[in-house]
């Protein structure tokens, strides 16, 4: 069945460091790939997606893009900021719009002033 | 607007008791999703209803687990006879199409069984 792997955390950083967070995956035909965040009190939230080999996803300086060749989606942001602090999850679901995702067992991120 | 709202925050019971989560998703939506997360794991699909009807409960992990949606917004989920095994975060998401990513999530309910 589909599959999800993720780098294990806690990632520790300093305010300013570039931050890469591993994820691949193992599904059958094309899934969509996505990256959710999930703030201490608060509930999942969709941070970015793709939906096709070398599409590259974006939102609030973090990127992932799409690496069908190396069936991985690795989280990137050149400069983290403390609010950046969180947990992340990599999760891809099945082509045709699937309603049931695969989830990774997520990466704690924590960034000090 | 209000997001998906999810009571208690938490809950510790005691093995063999029932308890009863309850998610109130957001207005409008149609759809209405569970999750369970164990502790270092990812979500994992429970169920999936469209309106009042369960369109897929093929994630639930046995018939311990239940579900309802009654008027197609308030879903309650219903765990009878608990055992520590089941202790984790429910989570439920809502949305108004079909798709993984229009899916938005609640805050979650920390179920700890004794």
């Amino acid at each position: 069945g589909d599959s999800v792997t993720q780098m294990e955390g806690p990632v520790t950083l300093s305010e300013e460091a570039f931050l890469t967070i591993n994820c691949t995956y193992t599904a059958t035909g094309y899934p969509s790939l996505f990256w959710y965040v999930q703030y201490p009190g608060e509930g999942l939230q969709l941070l970015l997606k793709a939906t096709k080999a070398d599409d590259k996803g974006s939102n609030k300086g973090f990127e992932a893009t799409y690496r069908k060749e190396t069936t991985s989606f690795h989280l990137e942001k050149g400069s983290v900021q403390v609010s950046d602090s969180a947990v992340y999850f990599c999760a891809l679901s099945a082509s045709g719009g699937s309603y049931i995702p695969t989830f990774g067992r997520g990466t704690s991120l924590i960034v000090h002033p | 607007g209000a997001g998906v709202s999810q009571t208690p925050s938490n809950k510790v019971t005691e093995k063999g008791k029932y308890v009863e989560l309850r998610c109130d998703p957001i207005s409008g939506h149609t759809a209405l999703y569970w999750y369970r997360q164990s502790l270092g794991q990812g979500p994992e699909f429970l169920i999936y209803f469209q309106g009042t009807g369960a369109a897929d409960d093929s994630g639930l992990p046995n018939d311990r687990f239940f579900a309802v949606r009654p008027e197609g917004s308030v879903s309650t989920l219903k765990i009878q006879r608990t055992e520590r095994g089941d202790s984790a975060v429910y989570l439920c998401a809502s949305s108004f199409g079909q798709g993984f990513d229009e899916q938005f999530f609640g805050p979650g309910t920390r179920l700890t069984v004794l």
